[in-house]
């Protein structure tokens, strides 16, 4: 299994409502990331987790929390959010985050998001 | 810090013709070099990569990349483009010092023409 799911597809929420995004791995990889990717520009990396622990957060706005339950789960939790955080949330997963290891990343579909 | 640049933003081509889009990549030290593609609707998937080794690499849909270190790019080719190949193409960059982070650039639109 070299997949990695992501669910909802799509999800419209307002502002003051609390919401969360689930990826889910079966390839064994110890870290997974969160990114955010807006219409025609690059994802950009929000969080990642090594071996379940959040090891980088890129000044992510607090309204998002990420959570990793185990080594195969990762979540987003929403709340609060703005119009402008309308975009694509991708998850990705990896072998490691060693530099030694060849880190390659796998995405998922993403989830879309439109916050009203 | 690490940049990745795609300097063509939207490349229009007809079928058969040849591809090459360029990517500069801004770090000394030793990288990883990745090419995703992300056709309309879908999620981004890798077409290859470079760790190690032989330079040229090959990926799938009959896409490779050449890693010219001196020049700090890693330009991706296909001698022979099809209207399926109507995507958008990121250059990817993982320092392996900072080895959580792929750095991705700006992204090119490639239309093909029927």
């Amino acid at each position: 299994d070299t997949e990695v799911t992501q669910t909802p597809k799509h999800l419209v929420m307002g502002m003051t409502n609390k919401k969360s995004l689930k990826c889910e791995q079966h390839m064994g990889h110890r870290a997974m990331y969160w990114y955010k990717q807006k219409a025609k520009k690059p994802p950009e990396l929000m969080f990642v987790y090594s071996y379940e622990k959040l090891s980088i957060n890129e000044s992510v706005p607090s309204r998002f929390s990420p959570e990793c339950p185990n080594s195969s789960l990762l979540n987003l939790h929403l709340h609060a959010l703005q119009p402008e955080d309308s975009a694509l949330y991708l998850c990705a997963s990896s072998q490691g985050t060693s530099g030694n290891l060849y880190n390659e990343q796998f995405f998922g579909p993403g989830t879309r998001l439109t916050v009203l | 810090a690490q940049s990745v640049s795609q300097h063509n933003h939207h490349v229009i081509l007809s079928e058969a013709a040849s591809l090459e889009l360029g990517c500069n990549y801004s770090y000394g030290g030793t990288v990883n070099l990745f090419w995703y593609v992300q056709y309309p609707g879908q999620h981004l998937q890798l077409l290859l990569k470079y760790f190690s080794g032989d330079p040229l690499v090959k990926g799938i849909k009959g896409f490779e990349a050449e890693f010219i270190k001196s020049k700090f790019s890693f330009n991706l080719r296909k001698p022979s483009v099809q209207w399926s190949d109507t995507a958008e193409y990121f250059c990817a960059v993982n320092a392996l010092r900072s080895a959580s982070k792929i750095i991705f650039g700006s992204g090119t639109r490639l239309s093909i023409r029927p």
